[in-house]
């Protein structure tokens, strides 16, 4: 158990809706990431996001956007769906910037 | 941009018999390099990273990796896999001195044969 908990671990919707995926990090960790891990696309880092302020983002779509609240966990918002949004969305999180990421175990979305 | 190659889409191996997995990078300067292994309905669980230093690096569950600049691989060995070992191993760079931005590689599935 990495410590980072995500939620839910499934969710299953149809294509045109809008889902949040949930992201409790590490107690005492800072910075959050998150990745998306799809058949076609693999492994890819989308956003991060350190004491709340957004810093850095990757191939993120903007149908998706992400938040970092107060109490350092984070949200994963995703919106107008489509098939091809079916994946894996993993948080990780890490103490600094630069230091070790630990990962959850992962929200696997299936639109249909 | 950086990238990594994992050539081997999937490898299968008898119990007890050694193991490597390769991984080639491609980035300006040396990054920061990693293997994660994913079993499944898992996530992913960090085997060992090379920052700098000894070009040797050992893991967890017995598994080491050779950095080689010349060859800009990082490949990960193990003497005697186990039954256990079977999953997904991912190779992943970042740049040095930034955030923890991992550039993941395709994955390697290892299967075991009894």
């Amino acid at each position: 158990d990495s410590g980072v908990t995500q939620t839910p671990k499934h969710l299953i919707t149809a294509t045109g809706q809008r889902v949040t995926l949930r992201c409790s990090p590490r107690s005492g960790d800072l910075s959050v990431y998150w990745y998306q891990q799809s058949l076609d696309q693999g492994l890819q880092f989308l956003i991060q996001y350190y004491n709340g302020e957004e810093r850095a983002k990757g191939n993120i779509l903007e149908r998706f956007s992400a938040q970092q609240f107060p109490d350092l966990h984070s949200e994963l918002n995703l919106s107008s769906l489509e098939l091809g949004d079916s994946a894996l969305y993993f948080c990780a999180s890490s103490v600094k910037l630069n230091t070790e990421a630990f990962f959850g175990q992962g929200t696997r979305l299936t639109v249909v | 941009a950086q990238s990594v190659t994992q050539p081997d889409i999937h490898i299968t191996v008898s119990e007890g018999a050694s193991l490597e997995l390769r991984c080639n990078y491609s980035y300006g300067a040396t990054p920061y390099l990693f293997w994660y292994v994913q079993s499944p309905g898992q996530g992913l669980q960090l085997l060992l990273k090379y920052f700098s230093g000894d070009t040797l690096v050992q893991g967890i569950k017995g598994f080491e990796a050779e950095f080689k600049r010349s060859q800009s691989s990082f490949n990960l060995r193990k003497p005697s896999v186990h039954w256990s070992d079977a999953a997904e191993y991912f190779c992943a760079v970042c740049r040095i001195g930034s955030a923890r931005q991992l550039t993941f590689g395709s994955g390697t599935q290892l299967t075991v044969l009894p």
